[in-house]
């Protein structure tokens, strides 16, 4: 079965700093993306950023990062110059194959993230 | 270009009563999703539809579950009875993915909504 662990439930960091949340995953698959997607309070989930496997290059969304260690099955994002618009709940998932055929999510548990102003 | 929409925002019920929730979404999406987020947890995945068929329900609690998707637009999902343990937000999302994945595979997220089983 696909995993995905979020070990951070909660974070805080002063504003304009750069905060890492992290998120480790187990697969058998070789072939899979990964994605972060951000839950602000009471407002729909939209993706932050995501990263096909098969590149080695770590994908980067403006403030946005991600560190991928496909070995270690590790994909941690950093948030740089962080601002109060970022806080949110961080949910890493990973997308593969469903038993039916479908690509589906699996999500972690997610990382409540607060920015300090 | 409209979001996926998702209605009553907030529903509270009595254990054993019924509730549904619509979602419309992105005109298309050709995929549909429900998934269940129960607080303090990551959303997992009830039903996923491609077009007006069920892709995958393995995770859906047929006996008090149901979902459907007419005409492979609108959805409902239905909770019938429900159980205190049925608390939690119900979202709804959609994917422009018809068959094997895209280089995306981006889901777009409703609000949600929220139910409380007292």
């Amino acid at each position: 079965a696909q995993t995905v662990t979020q070990s951070q439930p909660e974070m805080s960091v002063q504003e304009a700093e750069t905060v890492t949340l992290s998120c480790t995953y187990d697969t058998s698959e070789n072939n899979y993306y990964l994605f972060w997607y951000k839950q602000p309070p009471s407002r729909q989930m939209i993706l932050v950023i995501r990263q096909e496997a098969y590149k080695q290059q770590n994908a980067t969304e403006n403030r946005f990062s991600v560190n991928f260690q496909k070995a270690a099955k590790s994909f941690s994002l950093k948030i740089s110059d962080s601002q109060l618009g970022d806080t949110a709940m961080y949910f890493c998932a990973f997308s593969h194959w469903g038993l039916f055929g479908n690509e589906k999510l699996t999500f972690g548990t997610g990382t409540r993230l607060t920015i300090i102003p | 270009e409209a979001g996926v929409a998702q209605s009553p925002r907030y529903k509270i019920i009595e254990k054993r009563q019924s509730v549904a929730f619509w979602c419309n979404p992105i005109s298309g999406h050709a995929t549909l999703y429900w998934y269940q987020q129960i607080l303090g947890q990551g959303p997992k995945l009830l039903i996923q539809f491609q077009n007006n068929g069920v892709v995958d329900d393995s995770q859906l609690p047929k006996d008090r579950f149901s979902a459907e998707r007419l005409k492979g637009v609108d959805s409902t999902l239905k909770i019938q009875p429900a159980k205190l343990e049925d608390s939690a937000v119900y979202l709804c999302a959609s994917s422009l993915v018809d068959g094997p994945p895209s280089d995306t595979g981006e889901l777009f997220f409703g609000e949600g909504s929220r139910l409380t089983v007292l």
